[in-house]
């Protein structure tokens, strides 16, 4: 089973930004968070991970709390190209498989 | 450009004919990985590979077959046994690093007629 939990579905208006939340409750310390997105008919693309300090890159930020049980993916101008669903996949080990989850749907409103 | 191939994109078979959905990338990934994508649902685990000659079976292996005979190719195959074989199927590589990710391709759409 996955191991993190998301809301099914979010709406977000067209240049506000876009928070996506995540909870990994029993992620252990040396797992990571990554962050995977897929839009409709295509192949999930990478988007972010991190462990325990914030991630920005150029396209999105990733806040991790203190205690590590949950973080949130942040979409700072969002576009209606963010239109998607958006994975939160917490990484077992270095060797192993990923488990992917349902994700949350992102609908970017005009 | 360094990527994963999958061909076709799209592909129809007949009930009770094996077809083989190709995967092919060229970043020098030690693992690969298939997977199943219904309508609406997340990806589920079919295969995975993580060295050359050798492979493990996902949740759903029932159905399927692989090989790994080079770096670059994890060919999949859908066997008559796979009793539900209409789905979209994605390929993925990472490299056996703590900390990377995975690449996936465009995916194969199979549909059985």
């Amino acid at each position: 089973d996955a191991k993190t939990t998301q809301p099914p579905s979010m709406d977000c208006a067209e240049g506000r930004a876009a928070n996506l939340p995540c909870n990994h409750s029993t992620i252990s310390g040396n797992e990571y968070v990554y962050w995977y997105r897929q839009i409709h008919s295509q192949g999930p693309q990478y988007i972010i991970h991190g462990l325990k300090n914030n991630e920005t890159n150029e396209m999105a930020s990733l806040i991790i709390t203190e205690d590590r049980k949950s973080s949130t993916l942040i979409l700072p101008h969002a576009t209606l190209r963010d239109t998607a669903v958006y994975y939160c996949i917490v990484r077992m080990n270095r060797d192993d498989k990923i488990i992917f989850g349902k994700g949350t749907r992102l609908h970017i409103l005009p | 450009d360094g990527g994963i191939t999958q061909s076709p994109k799209y592909l129809f078979r007949k009930e009770g004919q094996n077809v083989t959905l190709s995967c092919e990338q060229n970043l020098n990934h030690d693992a690969m990985y298939w997977y199943r994508q219904d309508p609406g649902q997340g990806l589920r685990l079919i295969y995975y590979s993580q060295i050359v000659n050798d492979f493990q079976k996902g949740d759903i292996a029932e159905g399927y077959s692989v090989s790994r005979e080079k770096k670059e190719s994890f060919p999949l195959t859908v066997t008559s046994a796979q009793k539900n074989p209409t789905a979209f199927y994605l390929c993925a590589s990472m490299n056996n690093g703590f900390n990377y990710g995975y690449t996936f391709g465009s995916g194969t759409r199979l549909t059985v007629v």
